[in-house]
C-alpha cells in the first residue's frame, strides 16, 4: 500500500512554464516531507524539504505548499528551464524511528525549450 | 569525499545465483539504507541500519539479508536471486536520528535472467 500518493505520473511544460506536483498522505504521523530530484543513472538528491508547521517554503525556484488539514503538498516549479527535466519524488517521515522515508511514486518531468 | 558509493554499477544474475552488493560512505553517517526502485512504484525500503552492527527490516525485506559489521560499510545479499529482484538498487546514508537529509549513491542495476 503506498503511503504517499503522488501525481501526475508524468508532466511536458514548455519552458518558462510553471509545473505543479502533488502528493497526498493519509498517515498523521508523518513530520517531515522533503522533495527529491533524480537525473536518468543518478541517485536522488534532496531539493527542497518542509515541516507541518508551515504552509510554505520556497528556495530558489522551487517552492513547496503544505496543506496540512487535506494531508497535501505539493511542488511548484518558476520558470522552469530544460535543466529542470528530471524525474520527481515526494516523500515522508516520521519524528520516531530511523528517518525512514516513504516515497511517492514520482513524476517525470520534461520541459520543453 | 566521494560520499557514497555503490559496487558493482551493473550485474547480470541467473535465477538461484547470490551476490553481494557493497555500499561504502565515508561521511561518518550514523544511518544507512538500502532502496529498490521500480517503474511505477518510486522507491522502497529493503532494509536499514542506525549503527554499527544493527540491522533492521524496511518495507520490502523478503529475499534480502544485510549486514553492518563496520559504520562506513553496508552489504546487501540476495541467497538466490529471484526475476522479481530485477530492479535498480539504490543505497543512502544519514547522519542520525534527524530528520536529516539521506544522501543516495549513484545505484546499482540488477537483471535476474
Amino acid at each position: 500500500q503506498q503511503q504517499v500518493k503522488q501525481s501526475p505520473q508524468s508532466l511536458i511544460v514548455q519552458k518558462g512554464g510553471i509545473p505543479i506536483i502533488n502528493c497526498a498522505y493519509e498517515n498523521t504521523a508523518f513530520d517531515y516531507f522533503p522533495w527529491y530530484q533524480q537525473f536518468p543513472g543518478k541517485g536522488p538528491a534532496l531539493l527542497i524539504a518542509i515541516r507541518p508547521d508551515v504552509s510554505e517554503k520556497k528556495e530558489g525556484r522551487f517552492t513547496i505548499s503544505f496543506n496540512k488539514s487535506a494531508k497535501q503538498f505539493s511542488l511548484h516549479i518558476m520558470d522552469s528551464q530544460p535543466g529542470d527535466s528530471a524525474t520527481y519524488f515526494c516523500a515522508a517521515s516520521m519524528k520516531t524511528g530511523a528517518n525512514n522515508l516513504f516515497f511517492g511514486t514520482g513524476t517525470r518531468l520534461t520541459v520543453i525549450p | 569525499n566521494a560520499g557514497v558509493t555503490q559496487t558493482p554499477k551493473f550485474r547480470v544474475l541467473k535465477t538461484g545465483q547470490s551476490m553481494t552488493l557493497l555500499c561504502a560512505q565515508d561521511m561518518n553517517h550514523e544511518y544507512m539504507y538500502w532502496y529498490r526502485q521500480d517503474p511505477g512504484m518510486g522507491l522502497r525500503l529493503i532494509h536499514y541500519s542506525v549503527g554499527e552492527g544493527t540491522t533492521a527490516k524496511g518495507e520490502v525485506p523478503d529475499g534480502y539479508n544485510v549486514s553492518r559489521l563496520k559504520k562506513q560499510n553496508f552489504l546487501l545479499g540476495l541467497e538466490s536471486a529471484a526475476p522479481s529482484q530485477t530492479s535498480v538498487y539504490f543505497c543512502a546514508s544519514s547522519p542520525g536520528q534527524g530528520p536529516y537529509e539521506q544522501y543516495f549513491g549513484p545505484g546499482t542495476r540488477l537483471t535476474v535472467t
